[in-house]
């Protein structure tokens, strides 16, 4: 099994829609993370959180929400989704002495039409 | 935060060497990553350069530091079918920020 999972892997929805994204990791890291992958962009932060009680807004969090429902689990909610969040979204971990060395979820591809 | 820049596409052939470059704006960041993204996956770690390091090798891979330039570079020997995908350089203070990625394609 994988070390951080996410679902759904792939989900297409219309304008306006609430989506959820979950997250859940075995690595017992404290830290979690939210990345959105556009091609020519990279990854930008959407939300982190450095454990239960930690929440902080990245640097494209207009739009997204999360839950931080336990240590091993992360969760981007898009309230009312439009187009240009179409992107591929992964969650990472990371340990609080390796911050650097994240562990990422295979993506969510999320189509918003 | 730190803004890192990378060129987006490089194109090799089978056997040579491969060398992406990095620009990064914030010196004080204490180590500097290079992740590798293969095709549907998500982004796996290949190597890290401590800030106080000139280089740093690890089999094929070499990282070039230059800190005067806010420069990173990695060097892939031999360069193979597998290592098509995209490789992201990425620096941190309290978290990572990434570049854009270089999209590196291995040709026969």
């Amino acid at each position: 099994d994988a070390d951080v999972t996410q679902t759904p892997r792939n989900r297409i929805t219309k304008t306006g829609k609430r989506i959820m994204l979950e997250c859940s990791q075995t690595k017992g890291h404290d830290r979690m993370y939210w990345y959105r992958q556009d091609p020519g962009l990279g990854l930008r932060l959407i939300y982190y959180s450095f454990d239960v009680k930690d929440i902080n807004k990245g640097e494209i969090s207009d739009g997204y929400s999360v839950s931080r429902q336990a240590q091993a689990k992360f969760s981007l909610s898009l309230e009312s989704a439009i187009p240009n969040q179409t992107a591929l979204y992964f969650c990472a971990t990371s340990d609080v002495y390796r911050a650097g060395e994240l562990f990422f979820g295979e993506g969510s591809r999320l189509t918003v039409l | 935060g730190e803004d890192v820049e990378q060129s987006l596409f490089l194109s090799v052939r089978e056997g040579d060497s491969s060398v992406i470059n990095c620009t990064y704006t914030d010196s004080s960041s204490t180590y500097l990553y290079w992740y590798k993204q293969e095709p549907g996956a998500g982004l796996q770690l290949l190597t890290y350069i401590f800030s106080n390091m000139d280089m740093k090798q690890d089999q094929r891979l070499t990282v070039l530091l230059n800190k005067k330039d806010k420069h990173l570079s990695l060097r892939i020997a031999d360069t193979q079918t597998g290592d098509s995908a995209i490789y992201f350089c990425a620096g941190t203070l309290y978290k990572l920020s990434f570049g854009a990625g270089t999209t590196v394609t291995v040709r026969a």
